[in-house]
């Protein structure tokens, strides 16, 4: 049974950097048919997607435009987690974050229970 | 802003049927493989129909999906007032190379 458990400060400080982590549990994040992804929802903007990344003989990634100048999403093998890094936050990115797999094919099937990051001072 | 176009709003009675419609423009949609998701407040998103119209094991068949043209749709028959949720479609913007999602529809059962 794949599960996604992530973790990660509530509370971030304008001007400072959100970091989320998520383990992977059931599925590799060295997985050849499957991405991890990080999603956010928050009452103004409804879901929006912010970015992943996969291995295909190597490793990618991909971002939504509007955030690519500050995010990183990273794996860890060693760990069997993906990461999240997004700098030089504002209270526009206070949302609920998720980690998501994708399987082979455009779609979502697995999510963690989602983070409340607040950016506040 | 999203490029999928979705109504805010539906609503029915208990036992009838809503649909959700998704649109993008330029045939955005209808050469391409579309997700739908519920979600319910304090809870992950789920999904609920992927590649337009084929439904994961353990979604009823009350929810159903398709595509063509312009616009795909989400069907749900025999509406509970546990369907109460917002319902959001998604597909990959080649484009893009990103996702995107509709605005997000709030289905309520009168």
């Amino acid at each position: 049974q794949i599960q996604l458990q992530q973790s990660g400060p509530r509370l971030v400080k304008p001007s400072q950097t959100l970091s989320l982590t998520c383990v992977i549990s059931g599925d590799s994040v060295s997985s050849d048919r499957a991405a991890w992804n990080w999603i956010r929802q928050s009452p103004s903007r409804g879901l929006e997607w912010l970015g992943r990344t996969y291995y295909r003989s190597k490793w990618y990634n991909d971002y939504e435009l509007s955030v690519k100048s500050r995010i990183t999403v990273n794996p860890d093998t060693s760990k069997n987690h993906v990461s999240l890094h997004l700098i030089s936050v504002t209270p526009e990115d206070t949302a609920i974050y998720y980690c998501v797999r994708e399987p082979v094919g455009a779609h979502f099937d697995h999510w963690g229970e989602g983070t409340l990051v607040t950016v506040s001072s | 802003q999203s490029v999928l176009t979705q109504p805010p709003s539906v609503s029915a009675a208990p036992g009838q049927k809503v649909t959700i419609s998704c649109s993008g423009s330029d045939s955005y949609i209808g050469n391409k493989f579309v997700s739908w998701y519920q979600h319910l407040p304090g809870t992950a998103p789920k999904l609920l129909i992927y590649d337009n119209n084929k439904r994961p094991s353990g979604i009823p068949d009350r929810f159903s999906g398709s595509n063509s043209g312009t616009s795909a749709t989400l069907g749900i028959t025999g509406l509970q007032t546990g369907d109460e949720a917002d319902y959001y479609c998604a597909t990959w913007d080649r484009s893009l190379s990103a996702y995107v999602f509709g605005a997000g529809t709030k289905v309520t059962v009168v």
